[in-house]
């Protein structure tokens, strides 16, 4: 089955830029989308279809997908950032589609 | 509002079964395939199963290994999950996700616990 692979923990001081790597062979191929859940929340989609971001999410979310590696960049980072975040596919060439990566803790310093 | 309410969780002790519902409101929800995620405490979010709008197809992660059953009725919005057959490493946090396009989850839930215990 497809693998998603994410660093576990990413920390960013406040007004700069982290950057959330997803490694999964030939991901550049694939439609990546992103998830960020606060502690005890619901996760919340803030990019679909590796760069699309949903009304209501800031500018500061970005989406890049190419090769093996998809990546999430939020810029000029704020407190409310700190959160778990999740890339996903959709491997439509398995019987199991649905894939998560492992998760990325960011903390703002 | 568009919203996913998902109810039915509970303690079960293993070996025994659950049946979990979602209520949509706030949009047509025969326009959408509809999902469950769990999250098991202290770990990441596992896709469980999809169910197409019309019930065209079905798909579940292969770690349950046919033990749960997706389903929906479109005349009440309603999803469901039925579990049987349930172990320890089943307890989480079940969430409704709502599909969109290229089969990404835009609208969650804000989930029901599955505790499985004896």
């Amino acid at each position: 089955s497809y693998v998603l692979t994410q660093s576990p923990s990413v920390s960013v001081a406040p007004g700069q830029t982290a950057s959330i790597a997803c490694g999964g062979k030939n991901i550049g191929s694939k439609n990546v989308h992103w998830y960020q859940q606060k502690a005890g929340q619901a996760p919340v989609m803030v990019v679909s279809d590796d760069t699309d971001r949903p009304s209501g999410i800031p500018e500061r979310f970005s989406g890049s997908n190419s090769g093996n590696t998809a990546t999430l960049t939020i810029s000029r980072v704020e407190a409310e950032d700190e959160a778990d975040y999740y890339c996903q596919v959709w491997d439509g060439s398995s019987d199991h589609p649905g894939v998560f990566g492992t998760g990325t803790k960011v903390t703002v310093l | 509002e568009v919203q996913l309410v998902e109810s039915g969780g509970g303690l079960v002790k293993p070996g025994g079964s659950l049946r979990l519902s979602c209520a949509a409101s706030g949009f047509t929800f025969t326009s959408y395939s509809m999902n469950w995620i769990r999250q098991a405490p202290g770990k990441g979010l596992e896709w469980v199963s999809t169910i197409s709008s019309i019930v065209t197809y079905t798909y579940y992660a292969e770690s349950l290994k046919g033990r749960f059953t997706i389903s929906r009725d479109n005349a009440k919005n309603s999803l469901f999950l039925q579990m049987s057959s349930l172990r320890v490493e089943d307890t989480a946090v079940y969430y409704c996700a709502r599909g969109l396009g290229a089969k990404a989850f835009d609208i969650w839930g804000q989930g029901t616990v599955v505790t499985v215990s004896s």
